[in-house]
């Protein structure tokens, strides 16, 4: 059975740091692993999608990375922003399920 | 992108009453459709797989009696939480799978509380 792990929990930053969020999953067999963001109260908003032959995919300010054999994958966010404030989950994707990390709650002050 | 659709986004309901949440896609048409819960500061839970045209196939410790799935169309599918007690406030979400190879599409979610 897959399980998705992320540390920290909780991370506080000023604004400006670079900062990286980890993600880690016990079955290495998954067809893609998946960033989202997660504002209180609201839905998901997929940020990045990495397919298993990839190693790593950028948009923006984030960069997500994945290395199969060793279970884990790290999203990288450069010059944070108060507007980066949420929770960020990773989920691995098996045939058609996703299952999903204990997510990262950030907070990024002025 | 694939849009989905998904109301009420919020609904307060009495013990023992039923509600219904509707997840729609938009601008695509999915054979196969995710319903998932999350309870406070905690992840997503799979509740259940929604199939169109057959029976929803539930995660282990799902109850199907009072989680009805129907995926009726290509383009909707709705939970109705019968006999809701207050232990079933919870946020629920719905997801399509990735279209064209660009991951799953989630709902915007529905924050059900039973008082």
């Amino acid at each position: 059975k897959q399980e998705v792990t992320q540390i920290p929990a909780a991370l506080s930053v000023p604004e400006g740091e670079n900062l990286v969020l980890n993600c880690s999953f016990t079955d290495s067999a998954i067809y893609n692993l998946q960033w989202f963001r997660q504002d209180p109260g609201k839905g998901l908003t997929s940020l990045l999608l990495i397919q298993s032959s990839q190693r790593e995919q950028t948009s923006g300010r984030l960069n997500a990375s994945l290395d199969k054999s060793s279970g884990r994958s790290t999203l990288y966010i450069a010059a944070s922003q108060p507007g980066d404030s949420a929770t960020y989950l990773c989920a691995s994707s098996g045939f058609q399920k996703l299952v999903f990390g204990t997510g990262t709650r950030l907070l990024v002050s002025p | 992108g694939a849009v989905v659709s998904q109301h009420p986004s919020w609904v307060i309901c009495k013990s023992g009453t039923s509600v219904k949440i509707e997840c729609r896609s938009l601008d695509f048409q999915a054979t196969t459709m995710f319903w998932y819960r999350q309870f406070p500061k905690q992840s997503l839970m799979l509740m259940a797989t929604s199939n169109e045209g057959s029976k929803a196939t539930y995660e282990q410790g799902v109850e199907k009696d009072k989680f009805l799935i129907n995926h009726a169309s290509l383009t909707l599918s709705t939970l109705t939480v019968t006999s809701a007690h207050p232990e079933d406030s919870s946020f629920y979400i719905c997801s399509f799978p990735g279209q064209g190879g660009f991951g799953y599409t989630f709902g915007s979610g529905t924050r059900l509380t039973v008082v």
